[in-house]
């Protein structure tokens, strides 16, 4: 059970926007800044968004971020089929004194 | 460029030990907070450990405390963690991590993983 929740599964066909969702709760969503990270089948994490909304140097402007309360969430615009991987959100809790992560979102290019 | 390349990883027993490696590149070694985090085959990401740019300053997941231990050696801008008492559970890739979650420009660097195995 993660601290951090995600849907398991999204889906979406070329061309489209989809939104990722993460959930979590004052002590790290709602006061710690949140990453998200694509994870390719066989493959090390790759950075995505950093302090909510920020695009490391590389990434597409068609990944975006953005935070709410005690949530976040992760937009691809112009949907391609490589971007079909796993998606995951992490935040620092400041109760837990850890880094907690979401459970993973597959997602699926039709 | 960052580069961080995770070593030590391979099969064991429950029970036993195991020394991970990971040696650091392209950045100020001593002044990067570093971590690790693990994922079991088909699973989520779980963080593991971390340890502070000076070295004075470590914490653990519940699920390794007094088992596993984060070190590091200046010298040769390497990040070591120890396993020890191995359980089947611990079975995972397992990632080096600079500056997890930092809100520097450019954001945070992984390496390609360490596969560690527990099983008799």
């Amino acid at each position: 059970q993660s601290v951090l929740t995600q849907p398991p599964s999204a889906s979406g066909t070329p061309g489209q926007r989809i939104t990722i969702s993460c959930s979590g709760s004052s002590s790290n969503i709602g006061s710690k800044t949140v990453n998200w990270y694509q994870q390719l089948p066989g493959t090390a994490p790759k950075l995505l968004i950093y302090s909510n909304n920020q695009r490391p140097s590389g990434v597409p402007a068609r990944f975006s971020g953005s935070k709410s309360g005690t949530s976040a969430s992760l937009a691809i615009s112009g949907l391609q089929s490589e971007d079909e991987a796993d998606y995951f959100c992490a935040s620092s809790d400041g109760s837990l004194n850890v880094v907690v992560f979401g459970g993973g979102t597959k997602l699926t290019v039709l | 460029e960052v580069q961080l390349v995770e070593s030590g990883g391979g099969l064991v027993q429950p029970g036993g030990s195991l020394r991970l490696s990971c040696a650091a590149s392209g950045f100020t070694f001593s002044s990067s907070w570093m971590h690790w985090v693990r994922q079991a085959p088909g699973k989520g990401l779980v963080w593991v450990s971390r340890m502070n740019t000076d070295g004075s300053s470590t914490t653990y997941a519940d699920s390794v405390k007094g088992r596993f231990t984060i070190s590091r050696d200046y010298a040769k801008n390497t990040l070591y963690l120890q396993m020890n008492s191995l359980r089947v559970e611990d079975t995972a890739v397992y990632y080096c991590v600079q500056n997890l979650l930092t809100t520097r420009e450019g954001g945070d660097h992984w390496g390609q993983g360490t596969l560690v195995t527990v099983s008799s």
